[in-house]
């Protein structure tokens, strides 16, 4: 079974300081892990992927998540946050025998104050 | 741009309508998903194609009708809707075969209010 807990419901960090959003997964394979961002009323977008390479994954916008598999966890990071990322975040897991499913967090609502 | 597109962005229909929504992507993609989102509910998986054929049909009721002639077109068709169907409607493309290690892409979604 796969799925993926979001820790943290809503998020609020001043702007120009570090962003944490937490995400613990389950899998019963190696799992791929992916964070995607979503602006009001937009599609989401790819922020960055883990699938097996490098555990420490670089995305875009500054972004960056670390796979740790002893702790299960797939923490999205920022060192200094921007006005522009205020949006929600979802963290998603799939693998090999879902049948090409993603399963989806329950999101992050981030507001960035200024 | 995410080269997964969906018309229309918005769309407002009475309870007793009939319409469509639409998706289409041109990244050479196989398989392709709907997705409801609603306000403050988690993100809701709808249908599953792959290869063209449904493989996951996850409890949606009948009022919601897919469609995927092909792999690069998938519809929702949607009749005598209630209200609380009202929500965005996302469609998501991805390379299937790859053991779940491609990404889906987004369309912008399909905001729709029935009413």
């Amino acid at each position: 079974a796969q799925s993926v807990t979001q820790l943290d419901s809503h998020v609020s960090v001043s702007e120009g300081t570090p962003v944490l959003l937490r995400c613990n997964y389950s899998s019963s394979y190696s799992p791929s892990l992916f964070w995607y961002v979503q602006h009001p009323n937009k599609g989401l977008q790819l922020l960055l992927k883990y699938t097996s390479a490098a555990t420490l994954v670089k995305g875009i916008n500054g972004f960056e998540a670390e796979f740790k598999k002893s702790e299960t966890s797939f923490h999205l990071t920022k060192p200094s946050a921007h006005m522009s990322d205020a949006a929600e975040y979802f963290c998603v897991v799939s693998g090999p025998y879902t049948g090409n499913q993603f399963y989806f967090g329950t999101g992050t609502s981030l507001t960035v104050i200024p | 741009e995410t080269g997964v597109t969906q018309t229309p962005r918005h769309l407002v229909m009475g309870m007793t309508n009939k319409k469509s929504l639409k998706c289409e992507q041109h990244l050479g993609h196989n398989a392709m998903y709907w997705y409801k989102q609603s306000a403050k509910k988690p993100l809701e998986l709808m249908f599953v194609y792959n290869f063209k054929e449904q493989t996951e049909n996850n409890s949606v009721p009948s009022r919601f009708s897919p469609e995927c002639p092909n792999s690069s077109h998938l519809f929702l068709h949607l009749h005598t809707l209630q209200p609380e169907d009202s929500a965005l409607y996302l469609c998501a493309s991805s390379q299937a075969g790859t053991g779940g290690k491609a990404e889906a892409f987004f369309g912008q979604g399909t905001r729709l209010t029935v009413v």
